[in-house]
């Protein structure tokens, strides 16, 4: 069984702190694929990043940087001088076997002025 | 624009009444799916499409129901079977079927109890 959890219901930050949203996942899968999705207020949910559970290089995009780490399953997600834009709820998602998706219960992400 | 339509934005049901919730992609893919979000609770699978004529039950299917007729549309109902219909529904796509292909969303349905 896959199982992802996301500890932080929710974080409130100040504008211009960093902040890290965690996610540890379970699968006993070999071959498993990572993701981040962002849902704005809009509802609408956004994708951020895919990694494979081969490679784990950490990713740096802009103000975005991904930290995978198999020995603890965990693949942490920070943002860096958060903005208020970047309110909005966090998924992480693990994808394993068949073509589902099993997701996080997602951390609420408050950014305040 | 090549995107997802989910329609409408906001829905109310009766007591006893069944509900369709629309959606709509012209990005040509293959596979659709239905989660539903309760607050708290993340995504939960509902049903979902590999492919035109098929679909499969997901974790939470009791009460809804789904057709498949045609590649861009893939409609979900909320049958009066489902007894705590009240929450937000999204509709995704991906072109493929395996788990690395990541998903697209439309902006979902709040369905709400009268």
């Amino acid at each position: 069984a896959q199982k992802v959890t996301q500890a932080q219901t929710e974080i409130s930050v100040v504008e211009k702190e960093d902040v890290t949203l965690d996610c540890v996942y379970e699968t006993r899968d070999t071959t498993y694929y990572l993701f981040w999705y962002k849902q704005p207020p809009s509802g609408e949910l956004v994708f951020l990043i895919r990694r494979n559970s081969f490679d784990e290089q950490n990713e740096i995009s802009g103000r975005y940087s991904w930290n995978f780490q198999k020995s603890t399953s965990s693949f942490n997600f920070t943002i860096t001088a958060s903005q208020v834009v970047d309110s909005a709820v966090y998924f992480c998602a693990l994808g394993a076997g068949g073509s589902r998706l099993t997701f996080g219960e997602g951390t609420q992400l408050t950014v305040n002025p | 624009d090549g995107g997802i339509t989910q329609s409408p934005k906001y829905l109310f049901r009766k007591e006893g009444q069944n509900v369709t919730l629309s959606c709509e992609q012209n990005l040509n893919h293959d596979a659709m799916y239905w989660y539903r979000q309760d607050p708290g609770q993340g995504l939960r699978l509902i049903y979902y499409s590999q492919i035109v004529n098929d679909f499969q039950k997901g974790d939470i299917a009791e009460g809804y129901s789904v057709s498949r007729e045609k590649k861009e549309s893939f409609p979900l109902t909320v049958t009066s079977a489902q007894k705590n219909p009240t929450a937000f529904y999204l509709c995704a796509s991906r072109f493929g079927q395996g788990v690395f292909e990541k998903l697209f969303f439309g902006s979902g349905t709040q369905l709400s109890v009268l």
